[in-house]
């Protein structure tokens, strides 16, 4: 089964930006649209970005994202100690009969 | 607000048959898909399938075999068996509400608060 690649690590220091990347196929973020995550240790995800780029109501728009062919990015901009966290990428395969797949995850340690 | 209540046993042995059920309140259930994700200790987030009011499901490729869900509409709930548990399928299992019906696959939340599952052998 498939997955969306993502660096393991990434890290900056308050007020910089840190980038993560997310790989995919044609047959997952190449056709569908990739969602993002945040994830604090022993809490579910919250949700940060939706459809390549957008963001829900409540998170700050030191969050943005992108997408181009079958690779999807995350920006965190203005660094923060509270955006300290786990980040995965989402997005829908249209293999097989269908079926979610998510990144692998990216620790983001701010310095 | 919606809020999401699973529970299910937490100890299994291996070979033993996982069972959650999530119970959906404060919002609508007929409309949206329902889902199931799992996170093993210290690893990544793994979906493991969805349903949709209906019943129709979609699973992982990886996990279809063993995974059955079902649904109830009356009472707003949603359940997860997973068949012949082994070691490896030791993880905090969570439901989710998915996406609405007929929009845009990849929108997860509100989050059940977990439940993790020991399997041991």
């Amino acid at each position: 089964q498939s997955v969306l690649t993502q660096p393991p690590s990434a890290s900056g220091t308050p007020g910089q930006t840190v980038t993560i990347s997310c790989s995919g196929s044609i047959s997952n973020i190449g056709n569908n649209y990739v969602y993002w995550y945040q994830q604090f240790p022993a809490t579910a995800p919250r949700l940060v970005i939706y459809r390549n780029t957008d963001r829900p109501s409540g998170v700050p728009d030191r969050f943005s994202a992108s997408k181009s062919g079958t690779s999807a990015s995350l920006a965190i901009s203005g660094l923060r100690s509270e955006d300290e966290a786990d980040y995965y990428c989402v997005t829908w395969d249209d293999s097989l009969s269908g079926f979610y797949v998510f990144g692998t995850g990216t620790k983001v340690t701010v310095l | 607000q919606v809020q999401l209540q699973q529970w299910g046993a937490g100890v299994l042995r291996s070979s033993e048959t996982l069972s959650l059920t999530c119970a959906v309140s404060g919002g609508p259930f007929n409309t949206y898909n329902w889902t199931w994700i799992r996170q093993a200790p210290g690893k990544g987030l793994e979906w493991i399938g969805e349903i949709n009011p209906s019943g129709t499901t979609s699973s992982s490729p990886s996990l279809k075999s063993r995974v059955t869900m079902s649904v109830d509409t009356s009472k707003k709930q949603f359940s997860l068996k997973m068949t012949t548990m082994t070691g490896a399928d030791t993880a905090v299992y969570y439901c989710a509400r998915g996406s609405a019906s007929g929009s845009y696959r990849g929108w997860f939340g509100p989050w059940g608060q977990g439940t993790l599952v020991t399997v041991s052998s």
